[in-house]
């Protein structure tokens, strides 16, 4: 059972624009999500994280936000740059344990 | 890069034959993960390590071991090497291994062909 989902797998957008990448979660206990970069050939990188105690975290161009109620994290890109191409993986934890739970992940391609 | 070197980060091997990837950390950092990548899949936690001789599944922790004698180094052993196991293996790091303020920090990969 996927308790971490990302049901985009991939999204195009246009230099300059928004780019908005979605994660549902099933797990009630998570408290705390991540998000993580992707290019080929490496490991991922962490972006930006958010506890579950806030609805919005913000780090530069980078905004994550989250609607607990809904079970729904957000990761929006302002504006979008071609460097941002890459894949994006959403990622969960809950505080009683010391794991992450991954979705599939989300391919962004930003077009000039 | 964290401080993590994964080794090595290519190889093909036979069905059947052992196999142990090793990733180790200069950062000194207690826990220790090992994930693999798969297309439609995501990434799996295999399995982790949070401190020296103490280690616990993952979710796809079958056909696998691992072991961590020291900090620094954490192995992972394909027991007898099958198809299903071609795939791309990650090892992370994490220093409170509870996500805040700690997030995981992954090395390079090593891709894992069984034929």
């Amino acid at each position: 059972d996927q308790q971490v989902k990302q049901n985009s797998p991939s999204l195009s957008v246009q230099e300059g624009r928004i780019s908005i990448l979605n994660c549902d979660y099933t797990n009630s206990m998570f408290d705390y999500f991540l998000w993580y970069k992707k290019y080929p050939a490496e490991g991922p990188t962490f972006l930006i994280s958010i506890s579950s105690i806030k609805d919005k975290n913000e780090d530069g161009r980078f905004t994550v936000f989250l609607n607990k109620s809904a079970k729904h994290l957000s990761l929006h890109i302002v504006p979008s740059q071609p460097g941002d191409s890459a894949v994006y993986f959403c990622a969960a934890s809950d505080s009683g344990y010391s794991t992450l739970t991954f979705g599939k992940g989300t391919m962004l391609l930003v077009s000039p | 890069d964290a401080g993590i070197t994964q080794s090595p980060r290519h190889k093909v091997t036979e069905t059947g034959t052992p196999v142990t990837l090793r990733c180790h950390q200069t950062e000194n950092h207690r826990y220790m993960y090992w994930y693999r990548q798969d297309p439609g899949h995501g990434l799996r936690l295999i399995h982790y390590s949070y401190g020296v001789k103490d280690t616990d599944k993952g979710e796809v922790s079958d056909g696998y071991s691992v072991s961590r004698s020291k900090t620094e180094d954490f192995l992972l052993t394909l027991e007898s090497a099958t198809s299903s196991q071609t795939s791309v293996y990650f090892c992370a790091i994490s220093d409170h291994g509870r996500g805040y303020n700690s997030p995981l920090h992954f090395g390079n990969g090593t891709r894992l062909t069984v034929t």
